[in-house]
């Protein structure tokens, strides 16, 4: 059963573009993540928000911002996009501390 | 800083052996230490956790048991099927940062019929 929703599934830009994708969870929690997962398949947290306040920054270029309008929702926008930023996105869900952490299916991006 | 070491990069095996997949923390505090699955096309999925010291987790036949004198958390299964192809990740969540998970570099297990 998904729970955790990203859109697009792919996408395929050209250096220097902005790019925008969309999170959204319907399991009602209240902390949500964005991890990306490289070529060797390494993953590393990027962005964490409990109730719309961010509330981790692992030194992830400036580029790179979450956007949250509540908190079931949580985009993330790179402003001008390099290759070295092609890889799949994943936004992930938990209801809090010492709970474990429900994943969407992920956005592939492709950097020309 | 907080770190995971997963020492195999690939695992094959053939229906019904014995599973081990090794997992190494390092952490400052007392973390809590995960196990998620991934299988192709799709996001990771939470197989089970332990949050103190001796806790045994498990989910669809894997267990592991947490190891604070060793630093460990093995994953182990007494018997593979085809259908346990996939990625597998040994995580440890930050207590102090809202249960951020820390990775290791995941370990591909192929199983042949």
């Amino acid at each position: 059963e998904t729970a955790v929703f990203q859109t697009p599934n792919y996408h395929v830009t050209q250096v220097g573009n902005e790019v925008s994708f969309n999170c959204k969870q319907t399991l009602g929690h209240d902390t949500m993540y964005w991890y990306k997962q490289d070529s060797k398949k390494l993953l590393k947290i990027m962005f964490s928000y409990n109730n719309k306040q961010l509330i981790v920054n692992e030194t992830v270029p400036r580029r790179f911002s979450p956007q949250s309008s509540d908190k079931a929702h949580l985009n993330l926008r790179i402003k001008s996009v390099e290759p070295e930023d092609s890889a799949v996105y994943l936004c992930a869900s938990s209801p809090g501390r010492n709970y474990e952490q429900y994943f969407g299916p992920g956005t592939r991006l492709t950097v020309l | 800083g907080d770190s995971v070491t997963q020492t195999e990069g690939q695992v094959a095996l053939s229906e019904e052996d014995f599973l081990t997949i090794h997992c190494n923390y390092s952490a400052s505090g007392y973390p809590a230490l995960f196990w998620y699955v991934q299988y192709p096309g799709e996001g990771p999925q939470f197989l089970f956790r332990a949050s103190r010291d001796k806790e045994k987790g498990s989910s669809r036949g894997f267990e592991a048991t947490y190891d604070k004198g060793t630093t460990s958390f093995h994953l182990r299964k007494a018997s593979v099927q085809e259908s346990d192809s996939a990625v597998y990740y040994c995580a440890l969540g930050d207590m102090s940062n809202y249960n951020v998970l820390y990775f290791g570099s995941g370990t591909k297990l192929t199983v042949e019929p």
